[in-house]
């Protein structure tokens, strides 16, 4: 079974502060993906990083993945409170058994105070 | 656009009952998902379904079953319900099996009590 963990669990951060959600396992992905959900809601795909040492930029959004796609972060700068909510990794593998399914980390609850 | 719908939104049910969810996607997505969303879990597969009356299970597939007679539905039924399958579930699609491309999409979740 592939895990993944991601750290921190929570993150209770001021307005304008800079942050980094770390997302860790033992297992290779073929992809990467970064979901946010807020209450109430399903999760809705922010990025998906293909390449090993691949960045994306989305907007004040910062994710990459790592060399040997074992991890991969997101770094959010200048955080504000519409930023708040729970941040989930999900990795992919291209094939066999995990052909088509998504492992999610456990994700981060992220709030960001005015 | 309706996209992917879940019902009920909120369901409070007794242990030993069977409770059905259901989940509904316009799109045609071939593959189909459950998951089961728990504080300190994240979200855990319970069963996926790459196409109509292709069914598989995932990590968690013990006391569900599910059904896909046509390519949008997908329903969820609890057996026998109990308190541990209390939980906020989570219905996704994608259109194949490669999330790669094109991620999945949620639906806006059923929060399932268990008394």
């Amino acid at each position: 079974t592939q895990l993944l963990e991601q750290s921190p669990q929570f993150l209770s951060i001021q307005e304008g502060e800079n942050l980094t959600v770390y997302c860790n396992s033992s297992s290779v992905f073929s992809s990467l993906q970064w979901y946010r959900q807020e209450p109430g809601e399903g999760p809705v795909l922010l990025v998906t990083v293909v390449t090993g040492g691949e960045v994306k930029k989305l907007k004040r959004l910062t994710f990459q993945f790592g060399d040997a796609r074992k991890d991969s972060s997101l770094h959010i700068t200048a955080a504000q409170p519409g930023d708040t909510g729970l941040y989930l990794c999900a990795g992919a593998n291209a094939g066999g058994t995990s052909y088509g399914k998504l492992t999610f980390g456990q994700g981060t609850i992220l709030t960001v105070h005015p | 656009d309706a996209g992917i719908t879940q019902s009920p939104r909120y369901k409070i049910t007794e242990t030993g009952r069977q409770v059905t969810l259901m989940c509904h996607q316009t799109w045609s997505h071939s593959y189909m998902f459950w998951y089961r969303q728990d504080l300190g879990h994240g979200l855990r597969l319970i069963y996926y379904s790459a196409a109509a009356d292709i069914t598989d299970k995932g990590e968690v597939p013990d006391g569900y079953v599910v059904s896909r007679s046509k390519t949008e539905n997908f329903p969820l039924t609890l057996e026998s319900a109990t308190r541990s399958q209390t939980s906020v579930y989570f219905c996704a699609s994608s259109p194949d099996g490669t999330p790669t491309l094109y991620g999945y999409t949620f639906g806006s979740g059923t929060r399932l009590t268990v008394v």
